[in-house]
């Protein structure tokens, strides 16, 4: 089955730095690629996905990127301010189980003032 | 904004009883799921439910398990005899056709 690692498994930046989390992931069927953030307390929050059908994604300060090849992907935040610190976590899964979603096993992101 | 919501936060039990956990999912939605997530390990998919069927179910999902959509508002995850090892956050999601799952804000389960 489907095995998505995830790097670093803590981050930690000053703030206005940007931030990148990597994952990686095995079967080659995944095509559904979304970010959860976790804050503490709360369920995960789906903050960007990317579907397999384009490379790069963006949505105000937060991007992603997919190698298709390589079989990675990468969350970019830059500009962190202290309200991103969080656990990040990356996903996989294809088309014919979309919900059906495998974890990467998340990034404590800390952003200090 | 809409949301899922599960209740309760924190439920407690002893080993052997059983348990309910339960969720309203986003109204409009038509896929529903149960995720766990055992203190310090990744988040682990146990069950996807779609037309009041199971469509997918985990190695994890067991006999002891069960889901069940009583009505057309609730989706409810029942352990029948809990055991030390179900401790965990336990998160519902929902979604409508497209991708995009929405999560819960979870329901912690102790068991002792």
């Amino acid at each position: 089955g489907e095995n998505v690692e995830q790097h670093p498994s803590t981050l930690s930046v000053q703030e206005g730095d940007s931030a990148v989390i990597k994952c990686t992931y095995s079967d080659s069927a995944s095509n559904y690629f979304p970010w959860y953030k976790q804050e503490l307390g709360k369920g995960p929050q789906l903050i960007i996905d990317i579907r397999s059908n384009v490379g790069e994604k963006k949505d105000q300060r937060i991007a992603v990127t997919l190698n298709k090849t390589a079989k990675h992907f990468s969350l970019h935040i830059t500009e962190t301010q202290p309200e991103d610190s969080a656990v990040y976590f990356c996903a996989a899964s294809m088309a014919d189980s979309w919900g059906k979603l495998q974890f990467g096993a998340g990034t404590q992101v800390v952003v200090t003032p | 904004e809409p949301e899922v919501t599960q209740t309760p936060s924190h439920q407690v039990t002893q080993m052997g009883q059983e348990v309910i956990l339960r969720c309203v999912p986003i109204s409009n939605h038509l896929y529903f799921y149960w995720y766990r997530q055992i203190l310090g390990q990744k988040v682990e998919f146990l069950v996807s439910f779609y037309n009041n069927e199971i469509s997918e179910k985990s190695e994890i999902f067991d006999d002891q398990f069960s889901v069940e959509r009583p009505d057309g508002s609730n989706f409810t995850l029942k352990i029948r005899s809990t055991k030390l090892e179900d401790s965990a956050m336990y998160f519902c999601a929902s979604r409508e056709a497209p991708p995009e799952a929405f999560f819960g804000q979870g329901t912690r389960l102790t068991v002792v």
